[in-house]
């Protein structure tokens, strides 16, 4: 499966909208980019997946380029809550494994 | 209903001890699996089991092992814990068919003294 990296770490006020990227050059014909969620002293969350193009629901927003050599997770208008660390990963279904890279930690300030 | 659920939630043990920590799921998935999270946060997956049978392990000291009884619990224990061992430990479950969306426990804080 295709490695990621993303922002080790982001600040952002409340309100605003943030967008965390992430690149994953060599994610392959059948694999899916996949967003989690974790606060502390919790196990991740499963936020988001997608393909290609954009996907909504009604936590994120995922962008998704026609090349998939990245993806954009967009957190719109956070709040305090949302303080957590987000991981990118590439998915595939069959794969029995999610591999986490280093995820980005997002601190929203007041 | 919890849907993934570890015990126990904390674990502080002494060196050379022998423990387990047991997992559970009620959604039906087929698939199973334990991470480690270290203090640097980082999250790697140890073990994976398909419908009982390990799929995938992880380069983990052979002190480390996971047992399946049946598709709804994947068990670990761990013999002569050392020092390096203390860690979160989560288990997580999916549909190997469905997609990869995966359901975390709530993680066992393990500390070993």
């Amino acid at each position: 499966l295709a490695k990621t990296t993303q922002p080790i770490s982001m600040d952002s006020y409340e309100g605003q909208e943030v967008n965390i990227t992430c690149s994953h050059n060599n994610i392959a014909t059948n694999d899916y980019i996949t967003w989690y969620q974790q606060f502390p002293s919790q196990g991740p969350r499963f936020i988001i997946q997608g393909y290609k193009t954009k996907v909504t629901n009604e936590v994120a927003s995922l962008f998704i380029p026609a090349d998939r050599k990245s993806s954009t997770l967009s957190l719109p208008r956070v709040s305090l809550s949302d303080t957590a660390v987000y991981y990118c990963l590439v998915t595939r279904t069959g794969a029995n494994n999610l591999f986490f890279g280093t995820g980005t930690r997002l601190t929203v300030i007041p | 209903d919890t849907a993934v659920s570890q015990t126990p939630k904390y674990l502080v043990t002494q060196m050379g001890n022998d423990k387990s920590i047991k997992c559970e799921q009620n959604l039906g998935h087929d698939t199973m699996y334990w991470y480690k999270q270290d203090s640097k946060k980082f999250l790697k997956i140890m073990f994976s089991y398909n419908n009982k049978e390990l799929i995938i392990n992880e380069t983990v000291p052979n002190r480390f092992s996971p047992k399946s009884p049946d598709k709804a619990h994947l068990n670990l224990h761990i013999n002569s814990l050392e020092l390096g061992d203390s860690a979160v430990y989560f288990c997580a479950s999916s549909n190997m068919d469905g997609g990869t969306e995966a359901f975390f426990g709530q993680g066992t804080r393990l500390t070993v003294v």
